[in-house]
């Protein structure tokens, strides 16, 4: 069974800043099968990056995803007020722990 | 718009049941496989269970293998997850998703969720 292993655990930042989330493999996966959402308190999940690093329906070109093999990369470049929340990596039945981003 | 809602929730005694419903709409239902993911309160998401658009293959996470049943009624627009023997760490919010591509299976749209407490 796979692990994902998401890093940093909390990642505190400032509006404007840039954000790069990482989410680690324990065994080689294909990319087509690594997907990214953000939870925010009180809601569902959603889906912003799927095959590592396709961008589902309306989200914006801020976010990114890149990545192969073990290593996977959720960046995003200016950070909106609207971005802090819970972002977690998917591979199959596999969901990372989670990384919290927060308000500086 | 695609929609899913579920609903069923409730406070069950361990080693009781229950039965989730997911009803969707804004899309044909019978086209895409389904899931259930689950979250316990103040922790991450977990997957609990998948359905092929036909039902005829369903895959379970081990924990709930032999206790939970996942099934669909593609006529109905709906999914359904029977409970049974429910432990007090079984208690989550559930949420039906849409699983937005037979090969990726990634998951393209969620409902709101519904709260099931194991708990006496």
């Amino acid at each position: 069974e796979i692990v994902l292993t998401q890093s940093p655990g909390t990642l505190s930042l400032s509006p404007g800043e840039r954000a790069t989330l990482s989410c680690r493999a324990s065994q080689s996966v294909s990319s087509n099968f690594l997907a990214w959402y953000q939870q925010k308190p009180g809601q569902a999940p959603r889906l912003l990056i799927y095959g590592a690093s396709n961008r589902a329906t309306g989200i914006p070109d801020r976010f990114s995803g890149s990545g192969s093999g073990t290593d996977f990369t959720l960046t995003i470049s200016r950070l909106e007020p609207e971005d802090f929340a819970v972002y977690y990596c998917q591979q199959y039945g596999t969901f990372g722990q989670g990384t919290k981003l927060e308000i500086k | 718009e695609v929609q899913l809602v579920e609903s069923g929730g409730g406070l069950v005694q361990p080693g009781g049941s229950l039965r989730l419903s997911c009803t969707a709409s804004g899309f044909t239902f019978s086209s895409n496989w389904m899931s259930w993911v689950r979250q316990a309160p103040g922790k991450g998401l977990e997957w609990v269970a998948n359905i092929k658009q036909d039902g005829s293959q369903k895959y379970y996470l081990a924990s709930v293998k032999g206790r939970f049943t996942i099934s669909r009624d593609n006529a109905k627009n709906s999914l359904y997850l029977q409970m049974n023997s429910l432990r007090a760490e079984d208690t989550a919010v559930y949420y039906c998703a849409r699983v937005g591509d037979s090969y990726g299976q990634y998951f393209d749209y969620w409902g709101q969720g519904t709260l099931v407490t194991a708990s006496s």
